[in-house]
């Protein structure tokens, strides 16, 4: 089974509204992070936001928030007040285990277009 | 965060040659990762790189295939050998940020292999 699902392949927003980009995840572990990072035409990695399992409340980095619902296994990135400068890849990704030096394993990303 | 820089930043080589990529970190950090993004794939851990000791290779890449050193707290290097058209992708490392959870990605090596 895969660890991280990342279902929708692309998506659209204009200019100025909220979208939200879809993250399930798979795990056992009772200890896990959260990842979002946001891949540019250059190809560079972006993090984004990070949501701990433990974690009480759900993380917020500017524009960006993760709602996380951990009986549903989903850590949905909403990105408000979209920016032309946000059409990129996103990548959702996971590291399980307490060890801070856990690798991540990343879904297959979401294809973001925001238009005028 | 961390400053990650790379070297190159893209090659285009020839096939059955080498390309040695360079990792520069700001600060000393005690794990190194390195990771392989093929064209509209999603990335995949090669190895780890802790300082010191042997890589620790992912399920699929070999020491003889993906050489990495590692000589002290803020570099290391990941070579490509023998390189095929299938090996053509974005190469990227990454380390963990001090005192964070959150792990730190460089900009990225995009190789294309001829």
């Amino acid at each position: 089974a895969q660890k991280i699902t990342q279902t929708q392949p692309g998506m659209f927003v204009q200019e100025k509204e909220a979208v939200t980009l879809d993250c399930t995840y798979d795990t056992s572990d009772p200890s896990y992070g959260l990842f979002w990072y946001k891949q540019p035409s250059s190809g560079e990695m972006i993090f984004l936001i990070y949501q701990g399992s433990y974690d009480q409340q759900n993380a917020t980095e500017g524009r960006y928030s993760l709602n996380f619902q951990k009986a549903r296994k989903s850590a949905n990135l909403v990105i408000s007040a979209s920016q032309l400068g946000d059409s990129a890849m996103y990548f959702c990704a996971m590291r399980e285990g307490q060890g801070r030096y856990s690798t991540l394993t990343f879904g297959k990303g979401t294809m973001l277009l925001v238009s005028p | 965060s961390a400053v990650i820089s790379q070297k190159p930043s893209r090659d285009i080589c020839q096939r059955g040659t080498s390309l040695t990529i360079q990792c520069q970190v700001d600060s000393q950090v005690t794990m190194m990762f390195w990771y392989r993004q093929q064209p509209g794939q999603s990335l995949t851990l090669i190895a780890t790189a802790n300082q010191g000791s042997e890589a620790t290779y992912e399920s699929g890449f070999v020491i003889d295939k993906f050489p990495i050193s590692r000589p002290n707290l803020t570099f290391s290097t990941l070579t490509v050998s023998n390189m095929s058209p299938e090996d053509s992708s974005i190469y990227l490392c990454s380390v963990e940020g001090t005192g964070t959870d959150t792990q730190y990605f460089g900009p990225g090596t995009r190789l294309t292999v001829l």
